[in-house]
């Protein structure tokens, strides 16, 4: 079956880069998708087809495509983006969804 | 405003079966693909099932396949998911997702409801 690759975790400080990769076989081919979950809350979506953001999202959230890896970019990272990340797309097969394992980012 | 209401979740034996809803309002539902995805006490999250805007085709992730049945009904705004011989892996916060499917290569979740939690134990 498809799977999507992430870190189990990543660390910054206020105000620098994270960089959270999501590796998966298919890629190349079917978009990317990233979600972000704070506690007891459910997921919200912050990109869409592998680099765009809806509205609302802040713009320091960015997301890039390159081979069989995706990337979500938080520039300037806040204590507000602590928060689990997790990457999605679908098997080329059919709209079977397959999520990565998620990526908790923690804001030192 | 969208918003999507899960309820009937609880606690369920093994063997057993429960009845999910989701009361979808803010949005026509039967322009949507919808979707289950659930979530383990401290796991990831896990997508379960997905049903076309006429409820025509359905899609399980093979975990699932045979115990659980996605359905819908357009003119009372509800999807629902029928789960039988639950298993204690069956655990999980289950959420109702709003699908977009702009492409053939394209299916995600815009909205989300707040989550039914399921406990299947004796």
């Amino acid at each position: 079956s498809y799977e999507l690759t992430q870190p189990p975790s990543v660390s910054v400080s206020p105000g620098q880069t994270a960089r959270i990769t999501c590796s998966g076989d298919a890629l190349p081919k079917q978009y990317a998708y990233w979600y972000q979950q704070k506690p007891g809350q459910a997921p919200v979506l912050v990109i869409y087809k592998d680099s765009e953001r809806p509205s609302g999202i802040p713009e320091r959230l960015s997301g890039s495509s390159s081979g069989t890896t995706v990337t979500l970019t938080i520039s300037g990272v806040q204590a507000e983006d602590e928060a689990d990340y997790y990457c999605q797309s679908v098997d080329s097969s059919g709209p079977y969804v397959v999520f990565g394992g998620g990526t908790k980012l923690t804001v030192l | 405003e969208v918003q999507l209401v899960e309820s009937g979740g609880g606690l369920a034996q093994p063997g057993g079966s429960l009845r999910l809803s989701c009361a979808a309002s803010g949005f026509i539902l039967s322009r949507n693909w919808m979707s289950w995805v659930r979530q383990a006490p401290g796991k990831g999250l896990e997508w379960v099932a997905n049903i076309k805007q006429d409820g025509s085709e359905k899609y399980y992730v093979d975990s699932v396949k045979g115990r659980f049945t996605i359905s819908r009904d357009n003119a009372k705004n509800s999807l629902y998911l029928q789960m039988s011989s639950l298993r204690a892996e069956d655990t999980a916060v289950y959420y109702c997702a709003r699908a977009r499917v702009p492409t053939a290569a394209s299916y995600y979740f815009d909205y989300w409801g707040q989550g039914t939690l399921v406990t299947v134990s004796s």
